[in-house]
Parts: C-alpha cells; structure tokens; sequence
C-alpha cells in the first residue's frame, strides 16, 4: 500500500531556478523523511522531519510538514545539474514501517 | 559513514531457479530491510528484520523469503524465480528499532529472470 505519494511526477527546470515537489499521505505518522535517488542507484536520506516539527532546513532544503493536511513539501533553492535526480517521500508511523512513495523526477536543465 | 553492500550490480536467472540476494552492512544497524522498486510503483517493501533470527513480513512478501543468520546479514531469496521478480532490489539498514531513525541503502541489484 502507498503512504506517501509525490507531486509531480516529473519536473524540468532551468539550472538556478528553485524546485518544489510536494508528498501526501494518508495516515498518521511519526516522521516523514526525503530520500534522493541518482539513476539506477540506491536512495540517499536527504533530511528527516518529526511529526511535531513544521519546518526543517539543510543546506539549500527546505522541508515543510502540514500535519493537518497530511502533506508536506521540499523545497530546492538554486538548483544545480547535480540536483538531477529522483525524489521519494517516506513516511514511518507507529506500525514500525517506512513506506515510500512513487517519487517526482527531477530535471534541472543547463 | 555506514556502508551496506548488495553482493551483486546485475544478475541474470532463469524462470524456476533459486536465487540469492545478499546484503551486509558494517555498522552494527539493528534493522535491515528489502525493498523492490518498479517504475511508476516507487519502492514496496517485501520483508524486515528487527534482530537476528527475526523477520516479518512487509507489503509484497508472496514468492519472496530472507535470512538472517548474524546481525550484519540479511538475504532475500526468492524460492523459484518467475518473470515477474524481474526488478530493481534495494536493502537498507538502521540503526535502532522502532526509532524510524534513516535508512541506508546498499546500491541495488537489478534483477533479469529470463
């Protein structure tokens, strides 16, 4: 079963331009977490957020989480070619399970 | 930094073999996961382990069975290998049970049964 799901599906962007991809879910959790994915590779944990925690920041991320909306956001700022990638939203809730989305493909164009 | 290890990059089988899937991690995680992921499905998780000698299923077990015999260990094997185990497989460890603590993951092995 989907606990999270990403939208969009894919997004295309110029390089320095900032991205957003947005996950929705469905049930209650504890934390949401963010997880970048190069082609045909493993995943990468890119920031956690907890359940009583609205926004976060890493660097050029920025993660808010909508507990009332069962939603949350990643935000990118100054989009660089390496950002090319996939993204996956996880959520983990009181089942003890991390469940992944389907993920937005990113595409940051020169 | 932790680093886990899927024995192989690409493997190729045929309908009705048995196969192997081996993960091993280094930094002594207590929980260790198997995921597949297909395009447009994003990654379902087949089994997990919270401790040695321990699994429990996840949301796709059917076809599928681990091993964990030492903490570092975690195999999938899949007991008679059909066209549609053709995937991309991911394990994954962390750190504690129960904490939802971030996954680590090996670099996947991308599965062809012929």
């Amino acid at each position: 079963s989907q606990q999270g799901e990403e939208d969009p599906q894919a997004l295309s962007i110029q390089e320095g331009e900032n991205a957003t991809m947005n996950c929705s879910y469905k049930t209650s959790i504890n934390n949401l977490q963010w997880y970048r994915q190069n082609s045909g590779r493993g995943l990468v944990h890119l920031i956690l957020i907890r359940s009583n925690e609205r926004e976060k920041h890493s660097g050029r991320l920025r993660v808010t989480l909508d507990t009332s909306k069962k939603s949350s956001s990643l935000l990118i700022t100054a989009s660089r070619a390496a950002d090319t990638a996939s993204y996956f939203c996880a959520t983990y809730s009181s089942a003890s399970k991390i469940i992944f989305g389907s993920g937005t493909r990113l595409s940051i164009r020169p | 930094d932790v680093k886990v290890t899927q024995s192989s990059r690409y493997l190729v089988k045929r309908t009705g073999e048995k196969v192997f899937l081996e993960c091993v991690q280094d930094m002594d995680h207590e929980n260790m996961f198997w995921y597949r992921q297909d395009p447009g499905l994003g990654l379902r998780l087949i089994y997990f382990s919270y401790d040695v000698k321990m699994k429990e299923k996840g949301d796709i077990p059917e076809g599928y069975s681990v091993s964990r015999e030492k903490k570092e260990r975690f195999s999938l094997i899949l007991e008679s290998a059909s066209t549609n185990q053709t995937s991309m497989y991911l394990c994954a460890s962390s750190l504690m049970s129960g904490s939802g603590e971030k996954l680590f993951f090996g670099s996947g092995t991308q599965l062809s049964v012929l």
